[in-house]
């Protein structure tokens, strides 16, 4: 079937500026996350959603992210006034439950200039 | 709060040779443990996992990694070395949340570059 899904694959943008970026999990799939991979780092964490409801947001770096996922399945990660430093990979994984195995997307790779 | 720190941000080691990915992670309560491999411009693809269950563990494409509580470690191993094998590798570990609910977040390590000689 149809893995995790990240659109777009690329964004650029100016600094200030505002930008969505998109996932579509797998199908059935009620647990999802996000996170963050800059360059030569590990990902980090940002935000878990179980249903539609942000589990654990703890690792949202500022108040200029936001993330939704109104009806459980496709999440928005919003992101207010970029800034340079918000330049990264940013991934999104899916589980079909809470304590199962979680599948990556390819990442959307995000750039300010 | 959990940890991983992986040994070596670069291996390099020719084909046909043992490959070995040390891994350490620093946890309070029994966690589950995580090998990803993310090939270039692909997104992370699961090798192998442990889960309390048995302490060696098998992954794909030849790959193995066993746990050892005595010494906080889930080193990554493969007796013979490919050229598909390099990749960049992650270790990645997630406990239970305070609920027993769920295993939520992975915590990664900062990754190893293998690179594979002919």
């Amino acid at each position: 079937g149809a893995g995790v899904s990240q659109t777009p694959s690329n964004k650029v943008t100016e600094k200030g500026k505002y930008v969505e970026l998109r996932c579509d999990p797998i199908s059935g799939h009620t647990a999802l996350y996000w996170y963050r991979q800059s360059l030569g780092q590990g990902p980090e964490f940002l935000i878990y959603f179980q249903g539609t409801g942000a589990a654990d947001d703890s690792g949202l770096p500022n108040d200029r992210f936001f993330a939704v996922r109104p009806e459980g399945s496709v999440s928005t990660l919003k992101i207010q006034r970029t800034e340079r430093g918000d330049s990264a990979v940013y991934l999104c994984a899916s589980s079909s439950t809470p304590t199962d195995t979680q599948y990556f997307g390819p990442g959307t790779r995000l750039t300010v200039l | 709060a959990q940890s991983v720190t992986q040994l070596g941000s670069h291996v390099s080691v020719s084909e046909g040779a043992l490959v070995l990915l040390r891994c350490n992670y620093s946890s309070s309560v029994p966690p589950y443990l995580f090998w990803y491999v993310q090939y270039p411009n692909q997104g992370l693809q699961l090798l192998l996992k442990y889960t309390s269950a048995a302490t060696l563990v098998k992954g794909i494409n030849g790959f193995e990694a066993e746990f050892k509580k005595s010494e906080t470690s889930f080193h990554l191993t493969k007796p013979s070395a490919h050229m598909s094998d390099a990749a960049e590798y992650f270790c990645a570990v997630s406990v239970l949340n305070a609920g027993g609910t769920s295993y939520g977040k992975l915590t990664f390590g900062q990754g190893t570059i293998l690179t594979v000689h002919p």
